[in-house]
């Protein structure tokens, strides 16, 4: 079972770069989202979908972008990218419903320098 | 605005002690309440949950206790062993359902 795939595992990116960072997953799951990860802050929502064609922002949304094509797909945006954007980027997928479980990828280490 | 305070944010503890995490929460809305463990270069997983109309929830050595009243929930590691040491993440969940609402993490370490 894949689960939850991100690409790519690290990257290094100048700032005013752009990048997008992919998350896929295999579980037919209607419920995805984006976090990031920064010590003594734990885990930030971005930006989540409910299912195809429905995005909506987290709690950190600036500076990213997302869309939901289908399903499986995930991608998030990172316009122009700032120092501040540096962290650890978590995609989790989970079904509908509050007794749920969510499912993380492994995550993609962000340098912005 | 943190919806789920998380404490302490590391904890040391002896092979063979008790690990104790604890995190509170304001929001009534909230009705599920899961634990994630996370290891180094890793995703969070699912550790062990809770629903609001029980007091506490045993699987092997991770017990939850859930004082519903004073909107706290606590993550006791019995027997506290050296592959546990990780970082733990409470969470909580509306009724509404899907979104989570993490604390901001406590880094157990368990010494041999």
């Amino acid at each position: 079972n894949a689960g939850v795939t991100q690409t790519p595992k690290f990257q290094v990116l100048k700032t005013g770069q752009s990048m997008t960072l992919q998350c896929a997953q295999d579980m037919n799951h209607e419920y995805m989202s984006w976090y990031r990860q920064d010590p003594g802050m734990g885990l930030r929502l971005i930006h989540y979908s409910v299912g195809a064609g429905i995005t909506d922002q987290g709690e950190v949304p600036n500076g990213y972008n997302v869309s939901r094509s289908t399903t499986e797909d995930f991608p998030l945006r990172l316009l122009s990218a700032a120092p501040s954007q540096t962290s650890v980027y978590f995609c989790a997928s989970s079904k509908q419903g509050r007794d749920t479980e969510a499912f993380f990828g492994q995550g993609t280490r962000l340098t912005v320098v | 605005q943190q919806q789920v305070k998380q404490s302490p944010q590391s904890l040391i503890v002896q092979k063979g002690g008790i690990s104790i995490i604890n995190c509170a929460y304001e929001n009534t809305a909230f009705d599920y309440f899961p634990w994630y463990q996370q290891f180094p270069g890793k995703g969070p997983a699912l550790l062990i949950a809770i629903r609001p109309d029980v007091s506490e929830k045993k699987e092997g050595r991770f017990t939850i206790s859930f004082n519903k009243s004073a909107k706290q929930f606590s993550l006791h590691i019995m027997d506290s062993q050296p592959g546990d040491s990780a970082t733990y993440f409470c969470a909580a969940i509306k009724n509404t359902g899907n979104q989570f609402y993490f604390g901001t993490g406590t880094s157990l370490t368990v010494i041999p």
